[in-house]
C-alpha cells in the first residue's frame, strides 16, 4: 500500500521556466510534508517543508503548495536552473506516526536543460 | 561538524556472508534511521531508533538487525546476505522536536552476488 505517491518518474524543463513536481498521499493522519533533493552518489538533502495548518510555504525559488482536501502537494521551482537537476522525493509524517517516521514517495527525476 | 557519516561507501558480498554497516552522527540527535533505496521504490524504512536504548522495525525489517550502540552510533547488520538485499543504504538522524526533518548520510552501495 503506497501511502505517498509520485506519479511522474521524470520531468524535463527548460532553464528559466517553472518546474512543477507533484505528490499525492492517502493517509489522512499525515500532518507534515517535506521535499528532499538527491544528487547521484549523495544522500538526500532537505529542501522545504509544510505543516498541514498551512497551504503554502515559500523559500526563495522553491514553493510548496498543499491541498488537504485533495491530499495533494506540489513543489514549484521558479526559475529552474541546470543545478536543480536531481531526483526529488516527497515525504510525509505525523504526530501519530511512531518515531515520527517519514514515508517517502518513489521520486521524480528532474532534468533542467540549458 | 561532519553530520552523518557512513562506512563503508561500497561493499560486495557473496550470498550468505554477513556484514555490518556503520553510521554515526555528531549533531546530538536523539533519533536515528536506516533506509534502503531501490529503483522506482523511493526510500523504505528498515529500522529506526527513536531514542538511545530503543529500536523498532520499519517497513522492510526482514533479514536485518540493528544496534543503537550509544547516542551517536546506529549500526545495521546483515546476518546472511541475499541478492534481494542489493541496494543503496542510507542512515539518517533527527533532533526530536517540532520539525520532522531528517539528515541523511552519503549512503552505502551494497551488491550481493
Amino acid at each position: 500500500d503506497q501511502q505517498v505517491k509520485q506519479n511522474s518518474p521524470s520531468l524535463s524543463v527548460q532553464e528559466g521556466r517553472i518546474s512543477i513536481l507533484n505528490c499525492d498521499y492517502t493517509n489522512s493522519m499525515f500532518d507534515y510534508f517535506l521535499w528532499y533533493k538527491k544528487y547521484p552518489a549523495e544522500g538526500p538533502t532537505f529542501l522545504i517543508s509544510i505543516s498541514s495548518i498551512k497551504d503554502k510555504n515559500e523559500d526563495g525559488r522553491f514553493t510548496v503548495f498543499l491541498n488537504k482536501s485533495a491530499k495533494h502537494l506540489s513543489l514549484h521551482i521558479v526559475p529552474s536552473q541546470p543545478g536543480d537537476s536531481a531526483v526529488y522525493f516527497c515525504a510525509a509524517s505525523g504526530e501519530e506516526t511512531s518515531g515520527s517516521r517519514l514515508t517517502f514517495g518513489e521520486g521524480t527525476q528532474l532534468t533542467v536543460n540549458p | 561538524n561532519a553530520g552523518v557519516t557512513q562506512t563503508p561507501k561500497f561493499q560486495v558480498l557473496k550470498t550468505g556472508q554477513s556484514m555490518t554497516l556503520q553510521c554515526a552522527q555528531d549533531m546530538n540527535h536523539n533519533s536515528m534511521y536506516w533506509y534502503r533505496q531501490d529503483p522506482g521504490m523511493g526510500l523504505r524504512l528498515i529500522y529506526y531508533s527513536a531514542s538511545e536504548g530503543t529500536t523498532d522495525k520499519g517497513e522492510v525489517p526482514n533479514g536485518y538487525n540493528v544496534s543503537r550502540l550509544n547516542k551517536r552510533e546506529f549500526s545495521l547488520r546483515l546476518e546472511s546476505a541475499a541478492p534481494s538485499q542489493t541496494s543503496v543504504y542510507f542512515c539518517a538522524s533527527r533532533w526530536t522536536g517540532s520539525s520532522y526533518e531528517q539528515y541523511f548520510g552519503p549512503g552505502t552501495r551494497l551488491t550481493v552476488t
